[in-house]
């Protein structure tokens, strides 16, 4: 079965402490990406991934890192978590023709 | 002025209503067209891909307008679990860069 799979599904952290949004794939796919969905806003990219070691800012890449060390993981890192980062992440894995989303992970920084 | 813009909504409508969204896009050289549909809190799943010579499945009908840069998605005969974000998706950067639209609520009611 297609899937997308992400970790922790819901996250309370405190600021500052550093953590990692796991996000693993099993179609093969080059293309991965991230996005964070806040209520108005929509979903926007933070940063993508068109294959191993090739990653790119997204429309909102500040306070976030990634990489991208074999094609089927795409974490995400935190390094210095702020209330502001508080939403709901997505991590999706592309081919041209559909994206495939993880179930999300709803983080709380405090 | 957003990549992908959509009706704000929330659209409320009885059971059995027909509901036409619509969807405008300002990059000209995008190159694939879909609709998402997200329930809440869950992550955003395709619901249609959108064909200039437009298409239609089951109740779901969806037309792509080049020329004006203008997506539709009509659905006949609304049922309850029709209730869900429909999300308006362009598909830039060689096939790979999905971007959304900020989506609009249909209610359905009894």
């Amino acid at each position: 079965e297609a899937q997308v799979t992400q970790n922790p599904r819901y996250l309370i952290t405190v600021t500052g402490k550093k953590l990692t949004v796991t996000c693993s794939q099993n179609m093969n796919h080059e293309y991965m990406s991230w996005y964070r969905q806040d209520p108005g806003l929509g979903l926007r990219q933070i940063y993508y991934s068109m294959n191993v070691e090739v990653t790119d800012k997204g429309d909102v890449p500040e306070g976030y890192k990634v990489s991208r060390k074999e094609k089927r993981n795409f974490p995400l890192i935190l390094e210095s978590p702020s209330p502001n980062q508080t939403s709901l992440y997505f991590c999706a894995s592309s081919r041209n023709t559909e994206a495939f989303f993880g179930q999300g992970t709803r983080l709380t920084v405090v | 002025r957003k990549e992908v813009e959509q009706d704000p909504g929330p659209f409320n409508v009885p059971e059995g209503a027909t509901v036409a969204f619509n969807c405008t896009y300002s990059n000209s050289a995008s190159q694939s067209f879909f609709w998402y549909r997200q329930d809440c809190r869950k992550e955003p799943k395709l619901l249609m891909s959108v064909y200039s010579s437009g298409n239609e499945d089951g109740r779901f009908t969806a037309q792509l307008n080049r020329a004006s840069q203008y997506i539709s998605l009509l659905i006949r005969d609304s049922k309850l679990s029709d209730s869900a974000t429909y999300l308006c998706v362009v598909n830039d950067n060689y096939g790979q860069n999905f971007v959304f639209g900020p989506g609009t609520r249909l209610s359905v009611l009894p």
